[in-house]
This record gives structure tokens, sequence and C-alpha cells, in this order.
């Protein structure tokens, strides 16, 4: 059974600067990889699929990166509407979402 | 707009049964796979169920197999969750969720493109 585990748990960073977000798999699951952003109260968005390709209408300062176990998502720079829970989500078997990190204002 | 709202939460008792639906607008619904995801208070997601396009198959997570039941209706553009013999640990914010479609809705992706806001289940005596 493959375990998703993301790091931090909490991320704290300054509006403006950059936040890189850890996914890590348990065994591989090549570019079968996904990324989401919930806010208080809200459903989840999807911004990034196929571990790289950014979902319609996601701005472009979003980009992730990896392959294999070890993914990555990247904010270039911070705006104040970014800081939310991000979860990633494994699709090479079974749905499998990670347990999240929370990305909070510095 | 494009969008799915979902309804039927509540509180209900243990070992009773709910039906949820989500209302699917503004896309060809009969094109794309359907999910119900969930979330308990204060924790992550987990996917519950999927069904494809046209109903022929359904999968489920193993904690709720042969409780829950997903089906749908095309002409209704209408997704259901069926829930019974309902347990504590079911209680949570069912979000239903749309598979991606690229053109051809054989195909599942297995990633969500579209939710709904979510309605909340609560299962206590």
């Amino acid at each position: 059974e493959i375990v998703m585990t993301q790091s931090p748990a909490t991320l704290s960073v300054s509006p403006g600067e950059r936040a890189t977000l850890s996914c890590r798999a348990s065994q591989s699951i090549t570019s079968n990889l996904a990324w989401y952003q919930q806010k208080p109260g809200q459903a989840p968005r999807l911004l990034i699929y196929g571990a790289t390709t950014r979902a319609t209408g996601i701005p472009a300062r979003f980009s992730g990166s990896g392959s294999g176990t070890e993914f990555t998502l990247t904010i270039s720079s911070l705006q104040s509407e970014d800081f939310a829970v991000y979860y990633c989500q494994q699709y090479n078997n079974w749905p499998l979402f990670g347990q999240g990190t929370k990305l909070e204002i510095k | 707009q494009v969008q799915l709202v979902e309804s039927g939460g509540g509180v209900a008792q243990p070992g009773r049964s709910l039906r949820l639906s989500c209302a699917a607008s503004g896309f060809t619904f009969s094109s794309h796979g359907m999910h119900w995801v969930r979330q308990a208070p204060g924790k992550g997601l987990e996917w519950v169920a999927l069904i494809r396009y046209d109903g022929s198959n359904k999968y489920y997570v193993d904690s709720v197999k042969g409780r829950f039941t997903i089906s749908r209706d095309n002409s209704k553009n209408t997704l259901y969750l069926q829930m019974n013999s309902l347990r504590a640990e079911d209680t949570a914010v069912y979000y239903c969720a749309r598979d991606q479609n690229y053109g051809d809705p054989s195909v599942t992706y297995w990633y969500f493109d579209l939710w709904g806001r979510g309605t909340l289940v609560t299962v206590s005596s």
C-alpha cells in the first residue's frame, strides 16, 4: 500500500517570498500526482496534475516538479490569497492524499 | 456556470441511512466520471467512490464497501451516494468531484478538476 507523506506539516513564509512544499510517495508513482489548495470552509481546488502541469486558470507562480517518489510544489512569490492548506494526491493506484501542509503567514 | 452542488447531509444515528445528491450544471455531466471525496472534521481528504461516465463501473474505498452505493442519473445531471449502516467514523464533509476528461469519457484519470462545496454528514446517537 502506498503512503503519501507531506512535509513540513506547517510552513511559515512572508508574502513575496518563495514557498517550497514537499510530497513523498513510499513507492514510485511515476508522474501520477496532483496538488490541491484548500482554504478554510472551501472545497479544494486543483492546481497541478501530471506532477508538473498547471490546471486551467492557475497562476504561473505555482509550479510542480518531480517524478517517481519525490515531488515539490513551489509558489514563487507568495500572495495573500495563497495562504491555505495544500494537499498532494497520487493517482497511480487508488486515489490517496497526503496529510496536507498548512502554509501560514510569517 | 460550471458547478456542483451537494445536498442531503444532516445528522443520522449509527446504523441508519442517508442519501446524498450532487447536482451538476454548466458542463456535459454524462461525459465525466464522478467521485465522492470526504473530509472528517479537522482532518485530511479521503477518496470514497467513483462511478464511470455511463454508470458501467463503480469503485469504493474498502471502509465503505457493502455499505455505500454510488449512482448517477445522467438525464437529471445528478450524482448520488446512498449511505447505509452509518458509523461514527463516517462523520465528514462529503464533496462530489469531477474526473478529468480530455475527450474520451471512457478514460478515467482519477484526479479531480471540479469540486462542489460539500455537505456535512454527522453520525451520532
